[in-house]
């Protein structure tokens, strides 16, 4: 069973760019976590999302972040007009629907992070 | 924001038992007590959690106090590999509630 997947590891882009970032959960796993941990800082949450619905997005910047989970396909984090700020690790985790497996309710699972560079 | 607080850093030997303590002194009845760890600029990794009594796997052991106002993680024989920033959260196991992650404590394997 692969873990967690997330491409690109790294991604470079200028201010004013758009980045995407794609996470796939592990299987059987429908429920998606966005983190985003600034250099030097603990991790902080951005989004939670099921399959095609946001669930809690209190962790998000208003603007220029968007954050989907489509029926079919990887889960996406967007950053639109990325400035200098949004240089960061962006982790995703995913968590199962039930116990299964042994694993521990609630447990969360990383994958390794894409690491944006804003130029 | 985190509703524990842990030491910035801590050193141990290798081949001893490296002692992680944790407070969580507001902690609600249906609050377990998860710890993770992140090994330099990878993703985090669960290692145990616990609601009221200590807990044991093949990583680590946890104490929980019997008010369960604080806890210890151990690691009963360190290795380099453990080398790591250690989060202590505290949270609602029965939902899929995002992780607060502190700024956890830096535990050096010092050979």
């Amino acid at each position: 069973n692969a873990g967690v997947m997330q491409n690109p590891r790294h991604l470079v882009r200028r201010r004013g760019q758009e980045a995407r970032l794609r996470c796939s959960p592990m299987k059987g796993h429908s429920h998606v976590y966005w983190y985003r941990q600034l250099p030097e800082e603990g991790l902080k949450f951005m989004v939670y999302l099921q399959k095609e619905n946001i669930i809690d997005e209190s962790g998000m910047p208003k603007e220029r972040f968007s954050a989907e989970f489509p029926k079919e396909g990887p889960s996406i984090l967007r950053i639109q007009q990325v400035v200098r700020g949004d240089s960061a690790a962006y982790f995703c985790a995913s968590s199962p629907n039930s116990l299964a497996g042994g694993h521990a309710q609630g447990e969360q699972f990383f994958g390794p992070g894409t690491r944006l560079t804003v130029l | 924001d985190a509703k524990t607080t842990q030491p910035p850093s801590m050193d141990c030997a290798e081949g001893r038992a490296a002692n992680l303590p944790c407070n969580h002194s507001t902690i609600s009845g249906n609050e377990y007590v998860y710890w993770y760890r992140q090994i330099h600029s990878q993703g985090p990794q669960y290692i145990i959690h616990g609601l009221k009594n200590n807990e044991t796997n093949e990583m680590a052991s946890l104490i929980i106090t019997e008010d369960r106002k604080s806890s210890t993680l151990i690691l009963p024989h360190a290795t380099l590999r453990d080398t790591a920033v250690y989060y202590c959260i505290v949270r609602d196991s029965f939902g899929n509630e995002k992780l607060t992650f502190g700024t956890g404590t830096r535990l050096t394997i010092i050979p």
